[in-house]
């Protein structure tokens, strides 16, 4: 079945670092890909999506590129604050199950000041 | 604007109980509803979602059960709970024919 493979499970950073996250995904055809972020004890918010070989998504400061040669959608941030600190999911939406979202396992993004 | 209503925040029951947990949209009429839940520290695994009232699809058996009894509300349900259903349970919402899900802020659940 289709799939989101995320390498880093955690990451910690200092302030005005550059942050990458990996994302690869297994899938058929052109799955829309998303990014999420999770604060403690919240549910997930949405940040933003793509649909398209090399379109470019992107949200307070965070961006990603679809890119289906090599199955990934990184997400990217060129300066992190301590508020970013969070746990940040990639996912891809799933044609089976009612276009729901198949989601990664999660990168904790830890940022010290 | 749309709003996700989850209750209660947090449960703590014993094993062998029943169990409700609720979700209530407003603001958008005929969403896609789902059901996620997510152990601590892991990801976001679904387990069901609806189209329609009246009418929901199974991802995943964990001994649970999901109704639409309303437009706007998805309930989760189950007669004995197990130790393994605690964690952290999260409604969500799509437009029909859309893909990007909206959480709500999820219900604790505790089972001893």
């Amino acid at each position: 079945g289709d799939s989101v493979t995320q390498t880093e499970g955690q990451v910690a950073l200092s302030e005005e670092d550059f942050l990458t996250i990996h994302c690869n995904y297994s899938a058929s055809g052109y799955p829309a890909l998303f990014w999420y972020v999770q604060y403690p004890g919240e549910g997930p918010q949405f940040l933003f999506r793509a649909s398209r070989d090399k379109e470019k998504g992107s949200s307070r400061g965070f961006e990603a590129t679809y890119n289906k040669e090599a199955t990934s959608f990184h997400l990217q941030k060129a300066s992190v604050q301590e508020s970013d600190s969070a746990v940040y999911y990639c996912a891809l939406s799933d044609p089976q199950g009612g276009r729901a979202l198949i989601f990664g396992t999660g990168t904790t993004v830890s940022v010290s000041p | 604007a749309q709003t996700i209503h989850q209750w209660p925040v947090a449960e703590i029951k014993a094993v062998g109980s029943p169990l409700s947990l609720g979700c209530t949209i407003k603001g958008k009429s005929s969403p896609n509803l789902y059901w996620y839940w997510q152990a601590t520290g892991g990801t976001l695994q679904q387990l069901f979602y609806s189209i329609t009232v009246g009418q929901v699809e199974s991802v995943v058996q964990l001994n649970l059960s999901a109704s639409r009894p309303k437009d706007d509300q998805f309930i989760l349900s189950t007669e004995k709970l197990l130790l393994s259903h605690s964690g952290f349970y999260l409604c969500a919402w799509s437009a029909p024919s859309a893909e990007t899900l909206y959480f709500g802020s999820g219900t604790r659940l505790t089972v001893l």
